[in-house]
C-alpha cells in the first residue's frame, strides 16, 4: 500500500505568489517523522523542513512552512513569495520505526513538479 | 559539500557487466542507507546499515545485487550481471549529524545499463 501520497504530479505558479504541494500519508505507528526535500535539475536531494509527529507547533523554515493536519494525515508544504529559483521536483518524506529491528525506514513520494513563472 | 562522497557519478556499462558503487560518508555516522530513483520517481529504500551490519533489505534488491560496509565507514553498492532495467541514480544517504532524523544525501551514481 502507497504510503505517501503526492497527487499533484506538476504544478506552475506566478512567481512572488505562495504555492502548496500536497502530502498525504499513512501509517500505524505513532512516532512517525515527515520531511520535504527539493530536487533540482542538478539532481541533489535537499532538506528543506521536518515535522516530527508530537510536535505542536507547525513547522517553518524561511520561506518553507508546513501544514500538518494528523487527524487528515497530510502534511502539505507551503511555499510563500516564489523564487525562480524554487523551480525543481518536491518530495515528501516519512520516516517511521520498523518493527522487525527497530530501525528507522524513510519512505518517499513520486514527488510534485513545480515551475514558477516569471 | 554534501557530508557524503559517491563515486562514480556516471557509469555507462553493457548489460550482463558488473558494476560497483561506493558511498563515503565524510564523517563517522553509524547509519546509513542506500536508495535507488528511477526517472520521474522518487528514491525507494534498497537497504540500511547500522554500523557494519545490514539490518534491512528491500524486496527491490535481488540476488544480484550485494551491499557491504566492512569498517561501518565507506560503503559499496555492486551489481551483478546488470539489466536495463537496473539503470538509475543510486543514492546514499546518512544522517545529518548523529541521531539526527534528517538524512542528507550524496550526489548519487548514474548508472546506464547499454
Amino acid at each position: 500500500a502507497q504510503k505517501i501520497t503526492q497527487t499533484q504530479p506538476g504544478m506552475f505558479v506566478q512567481e512572488k505568489e505562495a504555492v502548496t504541494l500536497d502530502c498525504t500519508y499513512d501509517t500505524s505507528d505513532p512516532s512517525y517523522g515527515l520531511f520535504w526535500y527539493k530536487q533540482p535539475s542538478s539532481g541533489e536531494m535537499i532538506f528543506l523542513i521536518y515535522q516530527g509527529s508530537y510536535d505542536q507547533q507547525n513547522a517553518t523554515e524561511g520561506r518553507y512552512s508546513l501544514n500538518f493536519q494528523k487527524a487528515r494525515k497530510s502534511a502539505n508544504l507551503v511555499i510563500s513569495a516564489s523564487q525562480l529559483g524554487d523551480s525543481a521536483m518536491y518530495f515528501c518524506a516519512m520516516r517511521e520505526v520498523l518493527t522487525t529491528s527497530g530501525t528507522y525506514k524513510y519512505i518517499f513520494g513520486t514527488g510534485t513538479r513545480l515551475k514558477v513563472l516569471a | 559539500d554534501t557530508g557524503v562522497s559517491q563515486d562514480p557519478r556516471h557509469k555507462i556499462t553493457k548489460r550482463g557487466q558488473n558494476v560497483t558503487f561506493r558511498c563515503d560518508p565524510i564523517s563517522e555516522h553509524n547509519r546509513l542507507y542506500w536508495y535507488r530513483q528511477t526517472l520521474g520517481q522518487g528514491p525507494e529504500f534498497l537497504t540500511y546499515f547500522q554500523n557494519e551490519a545490514q539490518l534491512e533489505k528491500s524486496r527491490l534488491l535481488s540476488d544480484r545485487f550485494s551491499a557491504e560496509r566492512p569498517k561501518g565507514s565507506f560503503s559499496t553498492l555492486e551489481i551483478q550481471r546488470t539489466e536495463q532495467g537496473d539503470s538509475a541514480m543510486y543514492l546514499c544517504a546518512i544522517p545529518s549529524f548523529p541521531g539526527a532524523n534528517v538524512l542528507t544525501f550524496g550526489a548519487g551514481s548514474r548508472l546506464t545499463v547499454l
